[in-house]
């Protein structure tokens, strides 16, 4: 299984951006990259997915390297309600394995007022 | 739209007690999730399923776990007999095909004494 490396915990001010890096130096051609966001007492939050190129929704953006060997999210304007646990994930294609999901340990973002 | 529905929230067994947890996924969504969460830790797979049929169980313990999805929609998850290390929070998700993302639930909360 593809492993991604993520730093244990950032520190961010309210209404600052925030740039959380994830390196997947094993990466295959075929692995998707996802983030989850994990709120205390609730269940994860998808936030963002990409194969190739940059990602934008309403949550977040999603930077990823040329050789995919890391990615960046962007929170644009971080809230106190972004203070959570971040997931950066390598899915494989839905027939490998049926794209399973493996959680690592994650970073833990707090965000000050 | 309603999300990933599950019952109960929270749960207290003793060992050697059985324990089952329902799932409602999203209308719509032909892939289901169980997770087992433990404290401190990422959720890990237990189980996948696409329709009514199992797609992984490789991280199930099958002496004691057990789980099904009849009609394709709703899915249930039971434990017998219990143990004290069963102690965790057990999620449910789901997701359309593909690499899109997986919605989930709030999680049952199961303790174990």
């Amino acid at each position: 299984d593809a492993k991604t490396t993520q730093p244990n915990s950032m520190e961010s001010n309210e209404e600052e951006p925030v740039h959380l890096p994830c390196n997947h130096s094993t990466i295959s051609g075929t692995d998707y990259i996802h983030w989850y966001r994990q709120l205390p007492s609730q269940g994860p939050e998808y936030v963002i997915h990409g194969l190739t190129s940059n990602v934008n929704n309403r949550m977040a953006s999603l930077a990823i390297a040329e050789d995919r060997k890391s990615s960046t999210l962007i929170l644009h304007r971080a809230t106190l309600r972004d203070a959570a646990v971040y997931y950066c994930i390598l899915r494989p294609p839905y027939y490998n394995q049926g794209g399973k999901l493996i959680f690592g340990q994650g970073t833990e973002l707090s965000v000050k007022p | 739209e309603a999300g990933v529905a599950q019952s109960p929230r929270y749960k207290i067994i003793e060992k050697r007690q059985s324990v089952a947890f329902w799932c409602n996924p999203i209308s719509g969504h032909a892939t289901l999730y169980w997770y087992q969460q433990i404290l401190g830790q990422g959720p890990k797979l237990l189980i996948q399923f696409q329709n009514n049929g199992v797609v992984d169980d490789s991280q199930l313990p099958k002496d004691r776990f057990s789980a099904e999805r009849l009609k394709g929609v709703d899915s249930t998850l039971k434990i017998q007999p219990a143990k004290l290390e069963d102690s965790a929070v057990y999620l449910c998700a789901s997701s359309l095909e593909g690499a899109s993302g997986q919605y989930f639930g709030p999680g049952t909360r199961l303790t174990v004494t």
